[in-house]
């Protein structure tokens, strides 16, 4: 089935730009998403993705999509203590309409 | 827009007994939401699939007698954890999904905030 992976950690000093990878394995995902969830809460849709774009920009916010590679990213420009927390990258399954979730990464933003 | 709510937002049950947790789309209607289910430190693991009128779709190894849902209408559906023990504690989550009007019909699930399940 749909698997989608990113790295556990990353810990960046505020300011800095921070990149969150994912890679996912259904290429015929249509949407990719990256979600934001804070201690004790839910999740937070941050931006999404078509699979025919390549860039999408959202102020602080910059998704690169690779389809060949199927490699999503996520990049944080001057990243702030509030962006801690851990995000999500998924991938709409094109069989069931499901979401696959990666593993979620933590991000540590240090003063 | 696209705003989810839950409730509780948790619950210390006794073992033994039942606990149901509400999600609600509060500004649209949701004829699919999902029931998620995340363990500490892990990510979001698929419970079922809620569908407004008609019966959930469990996903494998979900009993549907232990986590009974019910969606009675557009805009809310129920969790009822049945005869719950220590190791239903948990953090439920639970999505709606929002149709995407425009260059594709695939859609986008809002999150409810949580309901944090412990069972003693």
């Amino acid at each position: 089935g749909e698997d989608v992976e990113q790295s556990l950690f990353l810990s960046v000093r505020e300011g800095d730009s921070s990149v969150i990878n994912c890679t996912y394995t259904d290429s015929s995902s249509t949407y990719l998403y990256w979600y934001k969830q804070e201690p004790g809460a839910g999740l937070q849709l941050l931006t999404y993705i078509f699979s025919n774009m390549d860039m999408k920009q959202d102020q602080r916010l910059t998704v690169l999509l690779n389809k060949k590679d199927k490699h999503l990213s996520l990049r944080i420009a001057d990243t702030q203590t509030g962006d801690s927390a851990i995000y999500f990258c998924a991938a709409d399954s094109s069989n069931t309409g499901k979401l696959i979730f990666g593993q979620g990464t933590t991000l540590q933003v240090k003063p | 827009g696209a705003v989810v709510s839950q409730h509780p937002s948790w619950v210390i049950c006794k073992s033994g007994t039942s606990v149901k947790i509400e999600c609600r789309s509060l500004d649209f209607q949701a004829t699919t939401m999902f029931w998620y289910r995340q363990f500490p430190k892990q990510s979001l693991m698929l419970m079922a699939t809620s569908n407004e009128g008609s019966k959930a779709t469990y996903e494998q190894g979900v009993e549907k007698d232990k986590f009974l849902i019910n969606h009675a209408s557009l805009t809310l559906s129920t969790l009822t954890v049945t005869s719950a023990h220590p190791e239903d504690s948990s953090f439920y989550i639970c999505s709606a999904r929002v149709k995407r009007t425009g260059i594709s019909s695939t859609d986008t699930q809002y999150f409810g905030p949580g309901t944090r399940l412990t069972v003693l």
